[in-house]
């Protein structure tokens, strides 16, 4: 079965820390993975996917599929980057997309 | 561009009232989904329907219905509300299976008393 995990429900740092918001997976075959987030009265909007490698708003992303991980990382947090972070699913013919629980980061000034 | 639009973006129900919670999406996208999102739970899938004419059941489906009315409506219908089913709401949609970008309605927060 389909499931993503995420082990935090949230994350405090101050501005200028290293960030890593943890997801784990477990899909049987090749999953595409996604990042989404979700700021203060806004829509949840996709931030990244593995398969583009891209970093945007400085977050990166890497499928390790040994570890079953993708964890979403920042070298140095903004406050601006304060938020709700999903990560989430799809993989085969099923078409379904599955969100994990969601880490709220909270970055401090 | 409209996107995904949700509506009503606010509802009281009584309990074993009913409702449904309209969504259509304006981007020619084949899957749509409904989630709802509630603290601690993350975004769960309650239906989605990959295509026209389809519909599957999610994570959550039990005490909702759902209707592909054409390629751009998906509507979700509560025959019975109850106060477990107080939650907010999500449509979204995206263009096909695999590695496709979901764009997401503003949300419909939804109180059964």
């Amino acid at each position: 079965a389909q499931r993503v995990t995420q082990p935090e429900k949230l994350l405090s740092v101050f501005k200028g820390a290293p960030v890593e918001l943890k997801c784990n997976y477990s899909y049987s075959g090749s999953p595409e993975l996604f990042w989404y987030v979700q700021y203060s009265r806004q829509r949840l909007q996709l931030l990244l996917r593995h398969i583009s490698r891209e970093s945007i708003k400085g977050f990166t992303a890497d499928l390790n599929k040994g570890e079953t991980s993708f964890h979403l990382k920042k070298p140095f947090a903004q406050e601006e980057d304060s938020a709700m972070y999903y990560c989430a699913l799809t993989g085969g013919s099923t078409d379904k997309l599955i969100f994990g629980t969601g880490t709220r980061l909270q970055v401090f000034p | 561009n409209a996107g995904v639009t949700q509506t009503p973006k606010f509802q009281v129900l009584k309990t074993g009232q009913s409702m449904t919670l309209q969504c259509a999406q304006d981007m020619n996208h084949n899957s749509m989904y409904w989630y709802r999102q509630d603290p601690g739970m993350g975004l769960r899938l309650i239906y989605y329907s990959a295509s026209e004419g389809t519909t599957d059941k999610g994570e959550v489906p039990n005490g909702y219905n759902v209707s592909r009315l054409n390629k751009r409506e998906f509507s979700l219908r509560l025959e019975s509300a109850a106060p477990s089913q107080t939650s907010v709401y999500f449509c979204a949609s995206n263009w096909d299976r695999g590695n496709t970008e979901a764009f997401f309605g503003q949300g419909t927060r939804l109180t059964v008393v």
